[in-house]
């Protein structure tokens, strides 16, 4: 039973660039989450996809969208990327948007540094 | 709005000592809790979760929490450290009327001294 995949593990970018992380859920999850971890932090939510739309957002600014494919992967981008972007972003999956103590289960992450 | 806080960024035990690590909930609502680790360069891995079923769950690895809604309380706790228990652990809340929208806490780094 595959868990949370993402690619790549590590990217290394330069201010201003855009990048594109991916994300295939747990097997049988429709619902995936992005979340950015700073080092020394918690995970913030980033934003939530169900269904092919976006239905949660965290106060993240507009620079960073994302897309769910008809497979339930998804994807998350980031345009105009400061140095302050450079973190590891985590993707999770979970069963059904807003069932009740429903967990997320987590990928490895994306190390992304922005020099 | 939910959030939870954890108490101690760092904490140090023995090889075989009890291990507390301490999270508070803030929530309107009845909460939905949650524990992860995570090693490093890893993502989080679910530890134990509360169900309102019972108030002590016992999760994975002999680590079990303890409800305690008079306190707003979920701390964790394992009766006997090992080494490889030497990971950073986050208590988590969820917020369900929010399409289950996860709040985290600040962590907590465990060390265990051979």
């Amino acid at each position: 039973d595959a868990g949370v995949t993402q690619s790549p593990t590590h990217l290394i970018k330069t201010r201003g660039q855009q990048v594109t992380l991916r994300c295939s859920p747990k097997s049988g999850h429709d619902t995936v989450s992005w979340y950015q971890q700073a080092l020394g932090q918690g995970p913030q939510f980033i934003f939530q996809y169900y269904e092919e739309e976006e239905r949660q957002r965290g106060n993240f600014p507009d620079r960073f969208s994302g897309h769910q494919f008809p497979n339930y992967s998804s994807e998350l981008n980031v345009n105009a990327l400061l140095l302050g972007d450079s973190a590891l972003y985590l993707c999770a999956s979970s069963l059904g948007q807003g069932r009740k103590n429903s967990p997320l289960h987590f990928g490895n992450g994306t190390r992304l540094t922005v020099t | 709005a939910q959030s939870v806080t954890q108490l101690g960024s760092h904490v140090s035990v023995s090889e075989g000592a009890l291990v507390l690590l301490r999270c508070n909930y803030s929530s309107s609502v009845p909460p939905y809790l949650f524990w992860y680790v995570q090693y490093p360069n890893q993502g989080l891995q679910l530890l134990l979760k509360y169900t309102s079923a019972a108030t002590l769950v016992k999760g994975i690895n002999g680590f079990e929490a303890e409800f305690k809604k008079s306190e707003t309380s979920f701390h964790l706790t394992k009766p006997s450290a090992h080494m490889s228990d030497a990971a950073e652990y986050f208590c988590a809340v969820s917020d369900y009327e929010a399409g289950n929208q996860f709040y985290f806490g600040t962590g907590t780094s465990l060390t265990v001294i051979p």
